[in-house]
């Protein structure tokens, strides 16, 4: 079975710019969630969907925006780029929280 | 709020020395989950175990090993006789009860160096 597959894998973008990342959660899981991981630092959390709702955001701007489709797969958007939105994002699906996360590989952003 | 903390940035140690990667965490829920996952140079995060907060009984997995204990709030990863392999950035996360699903929440690493 495919993992979470995330792209593009690489993106460089201008300041100012709009930015989308996709996501395709393993077949049958229900919720997806997007984290950014500034280099040096831990993942931090940005959304969470679960079936196609809403579920979580964590504490981003409104540069910032998700969805969910009827396939579960996810977009990330980020909106009027600047330099600190540097960063690799990364994509984790699951069946809930008692079944663990697995992660994608990341989309790699730099912003110049 | 909850609170992942691991105070070791950065560990080296030479090939086939035990390591221990120390995880203190902070939640108010009596029912929760807490992670290791592996994040190697490429980058992806590699899931390594979970436990939930009604489960103390130590794990063992081949060379990895797990302590929990509720009383501390910790939950510490040992290493038996490391490998050059096991180098990588390590992390802790903490998730809450949420049947959909729940926000991980991250340590922010300790950064492992075996060397040969």
């Amino acid at each position: 079975d495919a993992g979470v597959t995330q792209s593009p894998t690489h993106l460089i973008k201008t300041r100012g710019q709009q930015v989308t990342l996709r996501c395709s959660p393993i077949s049958g899981h229900k919720s997806v969630s997007w984290y950014q991981q500034v280099l040096g630092q831990g993942p931090q959390f940005i959304f969470q969907y679960y079936e196609k709702e809403e579920r979580g955001r964590g504490n981003f701007p409104d540069r910032f925006s998700a969805r969910q489709f009827p396939n579960y797969s996810s977009e990330l958007n980020v909106n009027a780029l600047l330099l600190g939105d540097s960063a690799l994002y990364l994509c984790a699906s699951s069946w809930g929280a008692d079944y663990g996360y697995t992660f994608g590989s990341g989309t790699r952003l730099t912003v110049v | 709020a909850q609170k992942v903390t691991q105070a070791q940035t950065e560990i080296s140690v030479v090939e086939k020395e035990d390591v221990t990667l120390d995880c203190v965490y902070e939640t108010r829920d009596t029912t929760y989950y807490l992670f290791w996952y592996k994040q190697p140079p490429s980058g992806e995060l590699v899931f390594l175990i979970r436990r939930n907060s009604f489960d103390e009984q130590n794990e063992i997995s081949g060379r990895y090993s797990w302590n929990f204990q509720k009383s501390t709030s910790s939950f510490n990863f040992t290493i038996t006789a490391s490998q050059v392999v096991d180098s990588a950035v390590y992390f802790c996360a903490l998730s809450e009860d949420n049947n959909a699903g729940n926000m991980l929440t991250f340590g922010g690493g300790t950064r492992l160096m075996v060397k040969p």
